[in-house]
């Protein structure tokens, strides 16, 4: 079992729909990342959260450290929106500043 | 801004070769961490650098070494390449280290080994 973990795995919306992205972690961990990769690997990062929720425009990002598990929302989804989105964790005791990630999730918005 | 900068971006090796990639971070960011992409394993940790100093590093075996210079500048090094180190190497860098603070990757270098 990893030790973080995506889902769904894949994921096609129709355009507008509202689209949440789940990811859980079986460590501690203080803080999360939110990455999204294109098509021809460039990765960009969409959020760090150690806590609560933040906000980006039509992206959403919350976590419950507790619970261990944060969701990726996002709201009006466009074809533009098309990636892949991976969460990592890192922070925790074992695992200090390595961060670990999930197996990712192609996410695919039709017009 | 600059953003980070790696390079080469494509290389090709043989088996039993090594391979130095470069990383130049964004201008005043002292945490440059790496990473390797397969489409088996996705994302895994390389190492973390900051200050000079490797704060951390992932589950690789010794071939696998990096440095990071006074001017955060970072390189990697895979020594006696195999097949299975065919890969997208990522670099990522941060004003703070790890696990905090927001990573701005580079493009990545993409390797074959034949």
């Amino acid at each position: 079992k990893n030790e973080v973990e995506q889902s769904p795995q894949n994921l096609t919306a129709q355009e507008g729909e509202f689209i949440t992205i789940n990811c859980s972690y079986s460590v501690g961990i203080s803080a999360l990342h939110w990455l999204q990769q294109h098509p021809g690997g460039g990765i960009v990062s969409l959020f760090m959260l150690s806590s609560g929720k933040k906000k980006h425009g039509r992206l959403i990002a919350t976590i419950n450290i507790q619970e261990k598990h944060s969701s990726l929302h996002i709201t009006a989804s466009h074809p533009r929106d098309s990636a892949v989105y991976i969460c990592a964790g890192g922070g925790g005791e074992t695992s200090g500043s390595r961060l670990t990630f999930g197996e990712g999730t192609q996410l695919t918005v039709n017009p | 801004k600059a953003g980070v900068t790696q390079t080469p971006r494509y290389l090709i090796k043989t088996r039993g070769q090594q391979v130095t990639l470069s990383c130049s971070p964004i201008s005043g960011h002292r945490s440059v961490s790496w990473y390797q992409q397969t489409p088996g394993q996705g994302l895994q940790f390389l190492f973390e650098y900051f200050s000079e100093t490797q704060r951390n590093k992932g589950n690789f075996p010794g071939r696998f070494s990096g440095r990071q210079f006074s001017n955060s500048r970072s390189e990697m090094n895979v020594s006696t390449l195999e097949l299975g180190d065919s890969a997208l190497y990522l670099c990522a860098s941060s004003l703070i280290v790890l696990p905090g603070g927001e990573l701005f990757f580079g493009e990545g270098s993409r390797l074959t080994v034949l």
